[in-house]
């Protein structure tokens, strides 16, 4: 089982231009969720979601970002318009189906986005 | 309000010596409690949960309701607990579909 794979590891945006970044859970997860790192602060959550459905999306900024997780393929965090205030780290974790007794959250090693 | 803070942002003591990182948490109801831990170059993993009570590569961390704590501790620091030290908060509480709330870390550095 290869973890919770993100991809890409770095991506570079100018101002306006959109960001799409990939999350792979482990293998037999359904529970995926998004935590955003910003310079010198803790993972802030911003959604979480399983396979076609948004469970809670409290975090996410009220506009431009957007998340999917469709019934294929992996989870996608789209920013679209980005700004220099979007430059952050961006980490997937994912858990198993509910009936789990407790909530451990496997993270991925996270994408590094730079908007020049 | 839910909440977890973290004092300290960097903290540095010899090998050999105790270590605390301390933790406080705001939360209404009964809380379930974690540290999480990266290593340089890997990426965030659980260190241990306060509900199973273990000590793990020589940590243990108490709950302390009354002073809403859950300060992690260790009596002999070793070179390669060198790390990145999260404290947090999973809401709801004991369930497999929560959040997690995470304090800012504490970048615990080692000194041989």
């Amino acid at each position: 089982n290869a973890g919770v794979m993100q991809n890409p590891r770095h991506l570079v945006r100018r101002r306006g231009q959109e960001a799409r970044l990939r999350c792979s859970p482990m293998k037999g997860h359904s529970h995926v969720y998004w935590y955003r790192q910003l310079p010198e602060e803790g993972l802030k959550f911003m959604v979480y979601l399983q396979k076609e459905n948004i469970i809670d999306e409290s975090g996410m900024p009220k506009e431009r970002f957007s998340a999917e997780f469709p019934k294929e393929g992996p989870s996608i965090l789209r920013i679209q318009q980005v700004v220099r205030g979007d430059s952050a780290a961006y980490f997937c974790a994912s858990s198993p189906k509910s009936g789990s007794s407790y909530n451990e959250q496997f993270f991925g090693p996270g994408t590094r986005l730079t908007v020049l | 309000a839910q909440r977890v803070t973290q004092p300290e942002k960097l903290l540095s003591v010899f090998k050999g010596a105790p270590v605390e990182l301390k933790c406080n948490y705001s939360y209404s109801g009964s809380p379930e409690l974690f540290w999480y831990v990266q290593y340089s170059r890997q990426r965030l993993q659980l260190l241990l949960r306060h509900i199973s009570r273990e000590s793990i590569k020589g940590f243990t961390a108490d709950l302390n309701k009354g002073e809403t704590s859950f300060h992690l501790k260790k009596p002999f620091a070793q070179e390669e607990d060198s790390a990145m030290y999260y404290c947090a908060l999973s809401v709801p509480p004991y369930s497999s579909a929560s959040k997690i709330i995470f304090g800012s870390g504490t970048r615990l550095s080692i000194r041989p």
